[in-house]
């Protein structure tokens, strides 16, 4: 199975910051990357797929980048809906597998 | 709109079974895989299983291969997970995904419901 690392797991942030979240697999996924945004109580919610491909609706502060078996996410200000928990998922072959989750608290 | 929604949960005996469902609208629901994902009380996201647009194959993690079931009923639009043996680790918040984001190569999960809580308690 691929193993999926994210760090950090847990961030503390202000509004404004340049946010970064590293998603590290144990082995090549090809590009096969997804990251999702979870706020509490609700569902997550895809942000960029194919490791770099900011999905429809989505704000432009976001974006992905990475490959072979490293991976992240930025977001270029952090604006107060973006405390949430990110994470990584790989569907480079089954079974699918997330990364741990970064949850992104306020400083 | 595409929505999915969950129903079903609830509290289970260990050893029970449940099943759960998902009815989806607003796509072309027999033309996407589907997939069931789980989240234990303050725990991340575990994949589950995942089922071809026409039904006709299925994969599964290996925490619940052999003890789950997923299919489905295209004419119905329906997503389901029956679930045998369960354990007081199966206790979670049950996701249906669509993969409706689709790529040359792979499809990705979008619109998730907002999930179906099971626990597994004596």
């Amino acid at each position: 199975d691929i193993q999926l690392t994210q760090s950090p797991s847990f961030l503390s942030a202000s509004v404004g910051d340049r946010v970064t979240i590293t998603c590290r697999a144990s082995q090549g996924i090809n590009g096969y990357l997804a990251w999702f945004q979870q706020k509490p109580g609700k569902a997550p919610k895809l942000l960029i797929y194919t490791a770099s491909t900011l999905q429809s609706g989505v704000p432009s502060r976001f974006s992905g980048s990475g490959s072979g078996t490293e991976f992240t996410l930025t977001i270029s200000s952090l604006q107060p809906e973006d405390f949430a928990t990110y994470y990584c998922q790989q569907l480079n072959a089954f079974p699918l597998t997330f990364g741990g989750g970064t949850k992104v608290e306020i400083k | 709109e595409v929505q999915v929604v969950e129903s079903g949960g609830g509290l289970v005996q260990p050893g029970g079974s449940l099943t759960l469902s998902c009815a989806a609208s607003g796509f072309t629901f027999r033309d996407y895989w589907m997939s069931w994902v789980r989240q234990a009380p303050g725990k991340g996201l575990e994949w589950l299983a995942s089922i071809k647009p026409d039904g006709s194959g299925e994969t599964y993690g290996d925490s619940v291969k052999g003890r789950f079931t997923i299919f489905r009923d295209n004419a119905k639009n329906s997503l389901y997970l029956q679930m045998n043996s369960l354990r007081v680790e199966d206790t979670a918040l049950y996701y249906c995904a669509p993969s409706i984001v689709k790529t040359a190569a792979r499809h990705y999960l979008d619109n998730w419901g907002q999930g179906s809580l099971v626990t597994v308690s004596s």
